[in-house]
This record gives structure tokens, C-alpha cells and sequence, in this order.
């Protein structure tokens, strides 16, 4: 199964642009990339994913390299409330559903 | 809408012990997935149900069961409980097995003595 490899933490200035990397060199072609989010005793929370192109929603972008193997998202402009832990993921799809396999995080604090 | 919700929040067992865990889904999603999160480390899987059936298996050991019922809530079952079982139980809700976007419920939390 395809593993994925963030940095433990990050720090970024409130206002300013989040660039949170992923590593997932073994990843399959019909792997997704995912995004989650978790806030300190809370449940994850989804942001984002994508297969091949970059996407952007109204919480992040996401963009995935040509080949695949890395991927970064990027929060446009950070505010207090987006200090929590986040999670690159690869869903591994088999006969009728998936598995998710999540890392251990980057955790970001976003500072004033 | 009310979001996944899971019961109970908050349970210590000993050691040897047996434990349900209890997840309604989002109203209209159909697929069930469950998770353990052991302090300091990211969700780990450990089932997927859609339809009562199974659709994922993680590496957990058959002490771990699960099933779906036909309002599609889930139990989680654990046996035998070990000191090692202590973590934040996450149960996700999807509309379909396939489906995107999964939806987080708050956890139970296992301390197990």
C-alpha cells in the first residue's frame, strides 16, 4: 500500500499562504490523494483531493506534481483557526470500496 | 442535519474485557468506515461496511469485528481487550463505498486498564 510522508510540524504567519507538502513516491495510478484536517480532540475533517489534475475548493488547493509522486496544499490565507494537525492520505480502492491510509501528519501552527 | 454521532464518548474497561462501539451515520449515507487513533499518531483503518456488507479490512487481528446494520449504523466490537486497545475510536460516514468525501464523527475514547 501506498505510504505517504509529511513534515511533523510547519509554522506560518496568520495572513499569509500555507504551503503543506506530501511525499507519496509509491502511489498508484488509480490512487486518490486526500487532504484532512483535524483539530485538537476533534475528528478529521476533509479539505480536499485529487487524481492527476490540481483542484481548488473554497478551504485549499491542491497541487499534485506531473508525475504523481508528490503533492502540496496550500491554504491561501491562514488564520488562527487553521492551526491543527494535517493529513496527506492515499485511498486504495479494491472490489467495492477503499482503504484509507493516513500518515502521521504535519502539524501547522499558524501564528499572529 | 445532525452529523455521524458516536456512543459513548468517553469508556474505561480492564484488561480481557469485551466493548461495542456505537456509530449512527450522516441520514442517507450508506457507508460506514471505522478508525483507531492512538495518541501522537494519525487514524489508522480498521473496516468499511456499505450495504451491511464488508468492503475493507484493515491490518487489525480478529479481535476486531464489525458490522452494519439495515438503517446503516454500525457496531464495533472489540474482544479481549489489551492495554495497547487505548485510543480514540472514529467512526466516518460516506454516501456511498466509493464515495469522496468521508465524514468524521467525533470518536469514542478507550482506556483500557
Amino acid at each position: 500500500d501506498a505510504k505517504t510522508t509529511q513534515p511533523t510540524s510547519m509554522d506560518c504567519a496568520e495572513g499569509r499562504a500555507a504551503n503543506l507538502p506530501c511525499n507519496h513516491s509509491t502511489i498508484s495510478g488509480n490512487e486518490y490523494v486526500y487532504w484532512y484536517r483535524q483539530i485538537h480532540s476533534q475528528g478529521p475533517q476533509y479539505i480536499i483531493h485529487g487524481l492527476k489534475n490540481n483542484e481548488t475548493n473554497e478551504m485549499a488547493s491542491l497541487i499534485i506534481t506531473e508525475d504523481r509522486k508528490s503533492s502540496t496544499l496550500i491554504l491561501p490565507h491562514a488564520t488562527l483557526r487553521d492551526t491543527a494537525v494535517y493529513y496527506c492520505i492515499v485511498r486504495v480502492p479494491h472490489t467495492g470500496g477503499f482503504k484509507t491510509i493516513f500518515g502521521a501528519g504535519t502539524r501547522l501552527f499558524v501564528k499572529a | 442535519d445532525a452529523g455521524v454521532t458516536q456512543s459513548p464518548t468517553h469508556l474505561i474497561k480492564t484488561r480481557g474485557q469485551q466493548v461495542t462501539l456505537r456509530c449512527s451515520p450522516i441520514s442517507g449515507h450508506k457507508s460506514v468506515s471505522w478508525y483507531q487513533q492512538v495518541l501522537g499518531q494519525g487514524p489508522q483503518f480498521i473496516f468499511q461496511y456499505y450495504e451491511k456488507e464488508e468492503r475493507g479490512r484493515g491490518n487489525f487481528p480478529d479481535r476486531f469485528s464489525a458490522r452494519q446494520f439495515p438503517n446503516y449504523s454500525s457496531e464495533l466490537n472489540v474482544n479481549a481487550l489489551l492495554l495497547g486497545d487505548s485510543a480514540l475510536y472514529l467512526c466516518a460516514s460516506s454516501f456511498g463505498a466509493l464515495s469522496s468525501e468521508q465524514y468524521f464523527g467525533p470518536g469514542t475514547r478507550l482506556t483500557v486498564t
